[in-house]
C-alpha cells in the first residue's frame, strides 16, 4: 500500500541521548517535511526538503537535524534530546507546488 | 508572516446538528487553503482544499468556501455523525520557501454525542 511509514511508533528516551526518527515514502514525492504536534499549538514545521540532496529549516529547527540522501527517506535526528522535545512527530510528503501533503501515522516521543 | 486562526474547542454537538468551525488567515499573495482531519490515534488526512478565491472544497458532506474578502475558510456540515468526532485543522500553503510549506491553526476538537 502506497504511503508514508514512520518508525518507531513510540519511544521513551532519557535526556541527553541521541535519537533518529525514520520516515519513508513510496510515492516518489519530491518534497518531504517534519512537523511536531503539541497541544494548543497545532503542528509546527521543523525541517523540510524540496528534493533529494537539499534541506531547509522550518519554524522550530533548533535541536534537530535532517538529511535527504535519496527520494524516499527523510530521517530526523535529535543529537541530544531534551524534555521540551517531548511531542508527537509527523512526517509528510508532497509531489509538487500546490499539491496535497500526505502524512505518516506519527511517532510519539517522550524525553525524560 | 503567514498565520491561521481557528475557533478554539472543544466543540460538542448532538448527532444531526449543524456544524461550523471558523477559520481565518493572514497571508501574502494567494495561498491555497486546506482542512485536515485527525481521527484518534492517527495521522492527519486531507479533508478538503481550495486553491483560489471563491472556490468551494467539499468532501464527506463537509464544505468550505475560500473567501478572500473576509480572509476566511469556514468548515461546515449540515448534519454531523458520531464518526465525525475528531480534531480538525485549518491550514494554508504559501510560497515562503518556494514549496508547499503548510501553516496550521491550533486545531479544534469536535465530539459528537449520539
Amino acid at each position: 500500500i502506497a504511503g508514508i511509514t514512520q518508525a518507531p511508533t513510540s519511544q521513551i528516551l532519557a535526556a541527553g541521548r541521541r535519537m533518529t526518527l525514520r520516515c519513508t515514502q513510496d510515492m516518489r514525492h519530491n518534497a518531504m517535511y517534519w512537523y511536531r504536534q503539541d497541544l494548543g499549538l497545532g503542528l509546527r514545521l521543523i525541517h523540510y526538503s524540496n528534493t533529494a540532496g537539499t534541506t531547509g529549516k522550518g519554524e522550530v529547527p533548533d535541536g534537530y537535524s535532517v538529511s535527504r540522501a535519496n527520494t524516499d527517506d527523510f530521517p530526523l535526528t535529535l543529537a541530544s534530546a531534551v524534555p521540551s522535545q517531548t511531542s508527537v512527530y509527523f512526517c509528510a510528503s508532497s509531489g509538487g507546488s500546490g499539491d496535497t501533503q500526505y502524512f505518516g501515522p506519527g511517532t510519539r516521543l517522550t524525553v525524560l | 508572516g503567514d498565520s491561521v486562526t481557528q475557533m478554539e474547542g472543544p466543540v460538542t454537538l448532538s448527532e444531526e446538528a449543524f456544524l461550523t468551525i471558523n477559520c481565518t488567515y493572514t497571508a501574502t499573495g494567494y495561498p491555497s487553503l486546506f482542512w485536515y482531519v485527525q481521527y484518534p490515534g492517527e495521522g492527519l488526512q486531507l479533508l478538503l482544499k481550495a486553491t483560489k478565491a471563491d472556490d468551494k472544497g467539499s468532501n464527506k458532506g463537509f464544505e468550505a468556501t475560500y473567501r478572500k474578502e473576509t480572509t476566511s475558510f469556514h468548515l461546515e456540515k449540515g448534519s454531523v455523525q458520531v464518526s465525525d468526532s475528531a480534531v480538525y485543522f485549518c491550514a494554508l500553503s504559501g510560497a515562503n520557501f518556494g514549496n508547499e510549506k503548510l501553516t496550521f491553526g491550533t486545531g479544534t476538537r469536535l465530539t459528537i454525542i449520539p
